[in-house]
């Protein structure tokens, strides 16, 4: 399977620490991309990174590439209780179907006010 | 601008009956993708179309299942004598040219209940 992993699977964290979420997959890619979907609702897209890039930032949200290692890890400074939502790492796979996301089964993030 | 707008929000088929879910892409988008998402798991790829065109439906269940996108009105994905094991989240995606490029835009989803 291509199916990506995010790692830990649920993080539970006090208001104002920061959250870093992991995900590992396994072959060549185009470019990764981080989702949160809050419970029931739909998915919001946060950050695409390239296979060519190493560190993309976004307001508080800071995602590292490692190509070398197939893994990703999105960090969220100063977390907030309205972080409190599902995490999915997509990638975007080299050659053949090269616009199908695969998505991994997410981290459930809590943050605690 | 609108988003991708899919309806209904939430769907209740018995078993045996069908189900027609409903999305219309942003404007300006003529790459339409469907995604399933079991509970507790990641969305699946279902199908990728463009306008009046299926691009690639590997992702489709070979019986039961078809989608279309016509030339005017929304992408249509149906189920035909739905199982409980068809009870899911239903996402789409659209995108101005083939996604990997430009990005992709989902939906708020189809819930999908089979009793």
């Amino acid at each position: 399977s291509q199916q990506g992993e995010e790692d830990p699977q649920a993080l539970s964290i006090q208001e104002g620490e920061n959250a870093t979420m992991n995900c590992s997959y396994k072959t060549s890619i185009n470019n990764l991309q981080w989702y949160r979907q809050n419970s029931g609702r739909g998915l919001v897209h946060l950050i695409l990174i390239r296979s060519n890039e190493r560190e993309k930032h976004s307001g508080r949200l800071r995602v590292t590439l490692d190509t070398s290692k197939k893994s990703s890890s999105l960090l969220i400074t100063a977390s907030r209780a309205a972080d409190t939502a599902s995490y999915f790492c997509a990638t975007v796979y080299s050659g053949a179907g090269s616009y199908q996301l695969t998505f991994g089964k997410g981290t459930k993030l809590s943050v605690i006010p | 601008n609108a988003g991708v707008m899919q309806n209904p929000r939430h769907l209740v088929r018995r078993r045996g009956q069908e189900a027609r879910l409903r999305c219309s892409p942003m404007k300006g988008h003529s790459h339409v993708y469907w995604y399933r998402q079991l509970p507790e798991e990641g969305l699946k790829f279902m199908v990728y179309l463009q306008k009046e065109n299926i691009i690639d439906e590997s992702g489709m269940p070979k019986e039961r299942f078809s989608a279309e996108f016509p030339k005017e009105g929304p992408s249509i994905l149906r189920i035909q004598q739905v199982v409980r094991g068809d009870s899911a989240a239903y996402f789409c995606a659209s995108s101005p040219g083939q996604g990997d490029a430009y990005g992709y835009t989902f939906g708020s989803g189809t819930r999908l209940t089979v009793v």
